[in-house]
C-alpha cells in the first residue's frame, strides 16, 4: 500500500513570497490533515478535511494560509505572503474516517523562509 | 490548557538494553493514545496505540503502558537496536465529540549507543 505522498520535499523562499505544498493521501482515506512542525516541537494541526469539506481550521492563520481539497483526494496548502516564523516542516497525514483512529504521515515539506 | 508532555527530552541507551520513554497527559477526556517514531528528515511513523479501556498493549519489541490514575503513558522498547534511534512522540485524541484532535507532546530523542 502506497503511503502519503508530499511534494516538494524542500523549499527555500524569501519572506513575503508565496509557496504551495501538495499532498496525496493514502487511497481510500477520507480524512486529510495538514500539520506544522517547528524544529524541536511536535506537529501542530493546521487544518482537517473530511472528503472535500473542512472539519477544523481553528489553528490555521487564515490571513496568510489557505488550503483546499476540491475533489476530496489531493490537497494543497498555500502560504501567501510567507513570514520568517513560517519556517517549519509541513506534514500531511490521512486516516480512514477521522476521529479516534491512527493517522498516517507523509515525509513532509521542509520550508525555509529567508 | 490541555497538553501532552514528556518527562525527559533526551535518552541514551546501550544497544541491546531496554528503554523506557515516559509521557504525561493532562486531558482526562483523552480516550486514545498513539506513540509515533520520527527519524531525521521523515514524517512520524506509527508504532503502537492504546485505548483508555486498556492498561497494556504489546507489539513487536514494544509495549505501551497506560496508567489513567496518574495520567501517565510509557513506551518500552526491548533489546534496542541502532535503528531505534529517533524522536518519539506520544499523542492523544480526546473523546470529546467534535474535538477529536490529535495532540502531540514535545518528543523524546532516543539515542542508541553501539
Amino acid at each position: 500500500e502506497a503511503g502519503v505522498a508530499q511534494s516538494p520535499r524542500y523549499k527555500i523562499i524569501e519572506k513575503r513570497q508565496s509557496v504551495a505544498f501538495w499532498c496525496n493521501p493514502i487511497s481510500g482515506h477520507a480524512t486529510l490533515y495538514w500539520y506544522q512542525q517547528i524544529l524541536g516541537q511536535g506537529p501542530k494541526l493546521l487544518i482537517q478535511f473530511q472528503n472535500n469539506g473542512v472539519v477544523d481550521d481553528s489553528q490555521l492563520p487564515k490571513d496568510r494560509f489557505s488550503a483546499e481539497r476540491l475533489k476530496g483526494v489531493d490537497s494543497t496548502l498555500k502560504i501567501q505572503p510567507a513570514k520568517l516564523e513560517d519556517s517549519a516542516v509541513y506534514l500531511c497525514a490521512s486516516s480512514w474516517n477521522g476521529g479516534e483512529e491512527t493517522q498516517y504521515f507523509g515525509p513532509g515539506t521542509r520550508l525555509l523562509v529567508l | 490548557g490541555e497538553s501532552v508532555g514528556l518527562h525527559l527530552p533526551t535518552l541514551s541507551v546501550q544497544e541491546g538494553d531496554n528503554s523506557i520513554i515516559n509521557c504525561a497527559y493532562s486531558n482526562s477526556a483523552s480516550d486514545y493514545f498513539i506513540w509515533y517514531k520520527q527519524e531525521s528528515g521523515k514524517g512520524p511513523q506509527f508504532i503502537i496505540d492504546i485505548r483508555s479501556n486498556m492498561d497494556k498493549r504489546q507489539g513487536q519489541r514494544v509495549t505501551v503502558l497506560l496508567n489513567k490514575t496518574v495520567k501517565h503513558l510509557s513506551l518500552q522498547i526491548a533489546a534496542t537496536q541502532p535503528g531505534d534511534s529517533a524522536v518519539y512522540f506520544c499523542a492523544e485524541i480526546p473523546s470529546n465529540f467534535g474535538n477529536e484532535k490529535l495532540t502531540f507532546g514535545t518528543g523524546t530523542r532516543l539515542t542508541i549507543i553501539p
